[in-house]
């Protein structure tokens, strides 16, 4: 029931676009993207809602299909500080706890 | 605003030895989580709860206990620790049910 993430990992050079995507095998109410720096905890960016509603960072987009029960992130003109690992968490909506599964994670790097 | 603090930050144990991971949150959030994170892995929950005095098993709850007496602590014991519990702990709270998670600096735990 984790959902998958893709690409596994990525390598970009400073100003190029990258998307990371998330499937799921089950019907999804929310999706939550983190971002985590090597060494620290993951930090949020935004959650997306069934019905179109999206909370979370300024300057980083995402889409999410909730018939094809896929998510994707969209990292434009990407700047050095974008590197680290992306994970989305998933949620059905069934059990109103918050509880989040999360995909195995997206490595990205970005070159000067 | 300290956020959410864990502790200790790091610490060793030898098979069987017991130990509790200490989490605290000052936003006065009524969801708080525990999760592991293992290499390739993501985060996985262990234990969540949704209010003070409750709480519940997530994904890979075995070999965990957890206690919630006051709504801003949430703690993690490890009766018997096992070489498998060698993970890096990250304790999380929410406002409530799709919202942000915010993520405490996590704890490093390593079992001989």
């Amino acid at each position: 029931q984790q959902p998958v993430q893709s690409p596994q990992a990525v390598i970009l050079r400073e100003g190029e676009d990258a998307v990371i995507n998330c499937s799921s095998s089950k019907a999804l109410y929310s999706v939550h993207w983190y971002r985590q720096k090597h060494g620290e905890a993951p930090v949020f960016l935004m959650i997306l809602l069934k019905g179109g509603e999206q909370k979370g960072h300024d300057k980083i987009s995402a889409s999410f299909n909730e018939k094809k029960q896929q998510s994707s992130l969209y990292l434009t003109a990407s700047q050095l500080s974008y590197s680290g690992t992306y994970f989305c968490g998933t949620s059905d909506g069934s059990s109103n706890t918050g509880k989040l599964i999360f995909g195995q994670g997206t490595t990205l790097q970005v070159k000067p | 605003n300290a956020g959410v603090t864990q502790t200790p930050k790091f610490r060793v144990l030898k098979t069987g030895q017991s130990m509790t991971l200490l989490c605290a949150q000052d936003m006065n959030h009524e969801y708080m989580y525990w999760y592991r994170q293992d290499p390739g892995m993501g985060l996985r929950l262990i234990h969540y709860s949704v209010g003070e005095g409750t709480t519940a098993k997530g994904e890979v709850p075995d070999g965990y206990n957890v206690s919630r007496l006051k709504k801003q602590n949430f703690l993690l014991g490890l009766e018997s620790a096992a070489p498998s519990q060698t993970s890096v702990y990250f304790c999380a709270s929410s406002y409530g049910d799709h919202y942000e998670q915010y993520f405490g600096p996590g704890t490093r735990l390593t079992v001989t």
